[in-house]
């Protein structure tokens, strides 16, 4: 089975603070992707990356960044966290062109006050 | 402009009979459409997708249905049992989109014991 985890399922913050969000998968998958959900507005993509060291902007990359450094790993980067910013984000991946079904981790509740 | 829309926020269904649950796209260029089910707290989970060379595709209890000239796909769920209420999300994907899924924002089906 994919496995997908992501390391925090709970976090509190301060607005203001620089916050990390890992994500590790370990099926060798190309792709991976965070998103954000919020109620009323579905999955909305932050930033994806299809390669160790690449990236793209998603539909919503303000107020993030991401890193990619090892294929197994993706972290998304709050760099100055605001309380618009709580929410629940999610990290997916996928073999590159394998009818597109991303595996997505258990998600991380961020609230930031 | 949303492209993947799923009109009704909620559908409520009594144990043993259909949830029908629909989807409508406006991006000519998607080929490949998902379902992917979430409980609070966790990561959505892959359901079933469909090709659109295909205009139906079935997996055990639920059977996804595909319309081209109407942009519009549904999942039937048969018979609808309580494990089954959660939020179900629509996605859609391109060809060559670097396994991009675009979602729609999602159905909290509940359904009555």
């Amino acid at each position: 089975d994919v496995k997908v985890t992501q390391s925090s399922r709970y976090l509190v913050k301060r607005t203001g603070e620089k916050v990390f969000l890992e994500c590790v998968q370990d099926m060798d998958h190309e792709n991976m992707f965070w998103y954000r959900q919020d109620p009323g507005l579905g999955l909305r993509l932050i930033y994806f990356s299809y390669d160790v060291k690449m990236k793209e902007k998603g539909d919503i990359p303000e107020g993030y960044s991401v890193s990619r450094e090892k294929k197994e790993r993706f972290s998304l980067i709050l760099e100055s966290a605001s309380t618009n910013q709580t929410s629940m984000y999610l990290c997916a991946s996928t073999l590159q062109g394998v009818l597109n079904i991303q595996y997505f981790g258990a998600g991380t509740r961020l609230s930031v006050l | 402009d949303q492209q993947v829309k799923q009109n009704s926020p909620s559908l409520s269904v009594q144990e043993g009979r259909i949830s029908i649950l629909n989807c409508d796209y406006t991006n000519s260029m998607f080929d490949y459409f998902l379902w992917y089910k979430k409980y609070p707290a966790e990561g959505p989970t892959f359901l079933i997708s469909i090709s659109s060379i295909k205009d139906k595709n079935e997996d055990g209890r639920f059977t996804v249905f595909l319309n081209k000239s109407a942009k519009h796909l549904s999942l039937h769920i048969v018979p609808s049992q309580p494990g089954d209420s959660a939020v179900y999300f629509c996605a859609a994907s391109a060809t060559g989109a670097n396994s991009k899924l675009t979602f729609g924002k999602g159905i909290t089906l509940s359904v009555r014991p």
